[in-house]
């Protein structure tokens, strides 16, 4: 199993500039997750889905949209980047079973200009 | 709302014990976990506890946790240069969501 993968690792976009964040995971797990980290604050949960076609918000939704059309994928789109948008954005998958362990793609670092 | 606090920075000697330390309020914690993050790297579950327990010990690794006080505290035991890492601290809410702490960065000293 590749766990949960995330593409791009890095990218650089100017202010107003759109783009998805790709995730997919290969262990049908339902639940999936997008958190940004920034320094000093921890993860911030962004959107959450827990099932193919089900969205719902986190913490930090504001200016970002998620879809889930399929179990595997979770892309997550910025709709007009701002500065404040820099940080490294992390997804998760997990099976909502058990122990309830979340697995981490490696992360993309957004610096948006 | 829900809040998990826990210190930024803690400094240890080689082969000292570290003790990392978090609180939460979400009383109605299921699972409670900690993740180490190596510098460049992403996110790695080091170990869990379920909220009935006091205490899993993992090797060099013991957790203790307190319900009463919502204390959780991750030990490690003869601490190495490799341990260097941030620690989070998370609980996990009713939607299978993780609340997360803001990273303790633990830094060895020789």
């Amino acid at each position: 199993n590749a766990g949960v993968t995330q593409t791009p690792k890095f990218q650089v976009l100017k202010t107003g500039q759109s783009m998805t964040l790709q995730c997919a995971q290969d262990m049908n797990h339902e639940y999936m997750s997008w958190y940004r980290q920034d320094p000093g604050m921890g993860l911030r949960l962004i959107h959450y889905s827990v099932g193919a076609g089900i969205t719902d918000q986190g913490e930090v939704p504001n200016g970002y949209n998620v879809s889930r059309s399929t179990t595997e994928d979770f892309p997550l789109r910025l709709l007009s980047a701002a500065p404040s948008q820099t940080s490294v954005y992390f997804c998760a998958s997990t099976s909502g079973q058990g122990d309830n362990e979340q697995f981490f793609g490696p992360g993309t670092r957004l610096t948006v200009l | 709302g829900e809040d998990v606090e826990q210190s930024l920075f803690l400094s240890v000697r080689e082969g000292d014990s570290s003790v990392i330390n978090c609180t939460y309020t979400d009383s109605s914690s299921t699972y409670l976990y900690w993740y180490k993050q190596e510098p460049g790297a992403g996110l790695q579950l080091l170990t869990y506890i379920f909220s009935n327990m006091d205490m899993k010990q993992d090797q060099r690794l013991t957790v203790l946790l307190n319900k009463k006080d919502k204390h959780l505290s991750l030990r490690i035991a003869d601490t190495q240069t490799g341990d260097s890492a941030i620690y989070f601290c998370a609980e996990e809410d009713s939607n299978y969501q993780l609340i997360w702490g803001a990273g303790t960065k633990l830094i060895i000293k020789p």
